[in-house]
């Protein structure tokens, strides 16, 4: 069974720092695409980033390019978000994503 | 970018009336090489991720009661459920993964 399990969300000052953590188990986590998105309180879901098995290839919502760096390590089974310069607008929660198969979810909030 | 345009926003059906929920793409999410519609539907209760119900356009995911049937080719595409149960009621979206992933607005569901 898909499981994908994140943390890191938490409460920052507009133009703080914040790392997602994303650990992967039931599949092969060095052969398979990962997703985040993300759902901002009371609203629609958002593609964020992806990045191939390899890590080689990366991409990126143009609200979040040169701000988020999304990175795996497939030794550890883990995908992360690094999050710089945060802004008022990625308040929501965050979500590690693999073939349609969503984790629960951790909850960014960026306010003064 | 697709863009993916869901219908209604709202949507109010009696218990065991049929209520059906359309999804348009802005361009074919048709793979042509194996006839396979990249598009999903998901149901989102609150405080909950997102649950895959329905992938490649049509294939129920294991364990979704089959009141739940997705239909639709190309760019036009239906999530019907047949006979609407109390724990149906949730946010509905749909989800093309052909490109860069994009979702519709959702769909809300509930008892009239």
């Amino acid at each position: 069974e898909v499981q994908l399990v994140e943390s890191g969300g938490d409460f920052v000052q507009p133009g703080g720092s914040l790392r997602l953590s994303c650990v992967a188990s039931g599949f092969t986590f060095s052969g398979s695409w990962m997703t985040w998105v993300r759902q901002a309180p009371g609203k629609g879901l958002e593609w964020v980033a992806h990045i191939s098995p390899d890590g080689g290839q990366k991409y990126y919502v143009d609200s979040v390019k040169g701000r988020f760096t999304i990175s795996r390590d497939n030794a550890k089974n883990s995908l992360s978000l690094q999050m710089s310069s945060l802004r008022a607008e990625d308040t929501a929660m965050y979500y590690c994503v693999r073939d349609c198969r969503w984790g629960q979810g951790t909850l960014v909030t960026v306010s003064s | 970018d697709i863009v993916m345009t869901q219908s209604p926003d709202s949507l109010a059906v009696s218990l065991g009336e049929r209520a059906t929920i359309n999804c348009k793409s802005s361009q074919s999410v048709l793979h042509t090489s194996t006839n396979k519609n990249s598009l999903a539907w998901y149901q989102q209760k609150p405080g909950q991720p997102p649950k895959l119900l329905i992938n490649w356009a049509s294939t129920r995911e294991s364990g979704v009661p089959d009141r739940f049937s997705g239909s639709g080719s190309g760019t036009d595409f239906t999530l019907t459920i047949s006979s609407l149960q109390a724990e149906d009621v949730a946010v509905y979206y749909c989800h093309q993964y052909f490109s860069t992933p994009t979702f519709g607005g959702g769909t809300k569901v509930e008892i009239k």
